[in-house]
């Protein structure tokens, strides 16, 4: 059985650039979801993604978009980078039946700006 | 809203002692209770989770919490502190429409030999 996956593992970009992070979900696993993690901070909820639709979503700006593919794998992208965007994002994917819905992490995406 | 208040950033035992990491959380509706636990450098693990039924909940590496639901606590403990047992503890309830986490900001346990 394969795990969350992300990609790429760390990154640097600037200010006002753009970024795009990859999420292949665990096997059999149909929900993928999206946290922010800024350093010293627990997790944030940026939003989630079932059967290709954005399903629910935190208190997160429109720049922060995402997808999610037919094969469940997803992708978070942040337009016009800001100083506080720095930290590690989280994906995670769970089976979406069932009312636990445990979520499994993968070992994220550290984004530096500068 | 749901919210979780995680007392103490920072806690230090001695190899051996007892664990005693604090949770309060705020829901209302019944909760879905969790703790994950982070090492440096990686991503979240689950330790336990409390759904419904037996309220003492036991999870991996002998840790087990017990959720209280007239205190609104869900506090983890472990007997007998290991080395390897340094690492953040986040607790989390779900909630809401996508049954997404809000964590707790995070215990930092530090095992001092």
């Amino acid at each position: 059985e394969t795990g969350v996956t992300q990609s790429p593992t760390h990154l640097i970009k600037t200010r006002g650039q753009q970024v795009t992070l990859r999420c292949s979900s665990q096997s059999g696993h149909n929900t993928v979801s999206w946290y922010q993690q800024a350093l010293g901070q627990g997790p944030q909820f940026i939003f989630q993604y079932y059967r290709e639709e954005e399903n629910g979503r935190g208190n997160f700006p429109p720049r922060f978009s995402g997808l999610q593919f037919p094969n469940y794998s997803s992708e978070l992208n942040v337009n016009a980078l800001e100083l506080d965007d720095s930290a590690l994002y989280l994906c995670a994917s769970r089976s979406f039946a069932g009312n636990t819905g445990e979520l499994f992490f993968g070992e994220g995406s550290r984004l530096t700006v500068l | 809203a749901q919210s979780v208040t995680q007392l103490g950033s920072h806690v230090s035992v001695s190899e051996g002692a007892l664990v005693l990491l604090r949770c309060n959380y705020s829901s209302s509706v019944p909760p879905y209770l969790f703790w994950y636990v982070q090492y440096p450098n990686q991503g979240l693990q689950l330790l336990l989770k409390y759904t419904t039924g037996a309220t003492l909940v036991k999870g991996i590496n002998g840790f087990e919490a017990e959720f209280k639901k007239s205190e609104t606590s869900f506090h983890l403990t472990k007997p007998s502190a290991h080395m390897s047992d340094a690492a953040e503890y986040f607790c989390a309830v779900m909630a809401g429409s996508a049954r997404q986490l809000t964590f707790g900001s995070g215990t930092q346990l530090t095992v001092l030999p």
